[in-house]
């Protein structure tokens, strides 16, 4: 499976929208992009996933061009609860298994 | 259950004892997951399950270590003759075993080795 990138540590302040981007410039054709989320002393969340151009839920919204590359997650108006890491992961379409994870990106938000 | 329950949440251990760890997953899920998580580090695969057999368990550390999985529903992780090394929360995730592989975690199990 093709390797993630992302920043290790992002801050935000309350009411700001936040995009956390992902490169995984080996992605197959089937591969999925997901996205979970982790609180100190919880398992991963997860949040959203998606294939290409864009996915929205009722928690982010998910934003993949066209070459597939990379990735964007869109966290908006942030509260201090969104404070916790984000993983980008890519999944295979087609098979199961385990799950690859990376080291995540620290979100921290300030009042 | 409405999601995936751990327990114990928290076991301390003396170093060479046994310990067990249960997992139990969404009702229905086919698919369980074992992973663990040192302090401030990401997720290491340790062993998968499809209905009962494990597919895949090739992130078990040692022969230390071993799972089984019994009537397609609840897993048990041992671990003999634990080390201080094996400190670490101890995840285990379900999933309904179809494409696209969205997996469900539970709260884990919080292991400490004195």
């Amino acid at each position: 499976l093709a390797k993630t990138t992302q920043p290790i540590s992002m801050d935000s302040y309350e009411g700001q929208e936040v995009n956390i981007t992902c490169s995984h410039n080996n992605i197959a054709t089937n591969d999925y992009i997901t996205w979970y989320q982790q609180f100190p002393s919880q398992g991963p969340r997860f949040i959203i996933q998606g294939y290409k151009t864009k996915v929205t839920n009722e928690v982010a919204s998910l934003f993949i061009p066209a070459d597939r590359k990379s990735s964007t997650l869109s966290l908006p108006r942030v509260s201090l609860s969104d404070t916790a890491v984000y993983y980008c992961l890519v999944t295979r379409g087609s098979t199961l298994g385990r799950l690859y994870f990376g080291r995540g990106t620290q979100l921290t938000v300030w009042p | 259950g409405a999601g995936v329950s751990q327990s114990p949440s928290n076991k301390v251990t003396e170093k060479g004892k046994d310990v067990e760890l249960r997992c139990d997953p969404i009702s229905g899920h086919t698919a369980l997951y074992w992973y663990r998580q040192s302090l401030g580090q990401g997720l290491e695969f340790l062993i998968y399950f499809q209905g009962n057999s494990a597919p895949d368990k090739s992130g078990l550390p040692s022969d230390r270590f071993s799972a089984e999985r019994t009537g397609g529903s609840v897993s048990t992780l041992t671990i003999q003759r634990t080390q201080q090394e094996d400190s670490a929360v101890y995840l285990c995730a379900s999933s309904l075993g179809q494409a696209k592989n969205i997996q469900y975690f539970g709260a884990g199990t919080r292991l400490s080795v004195l």
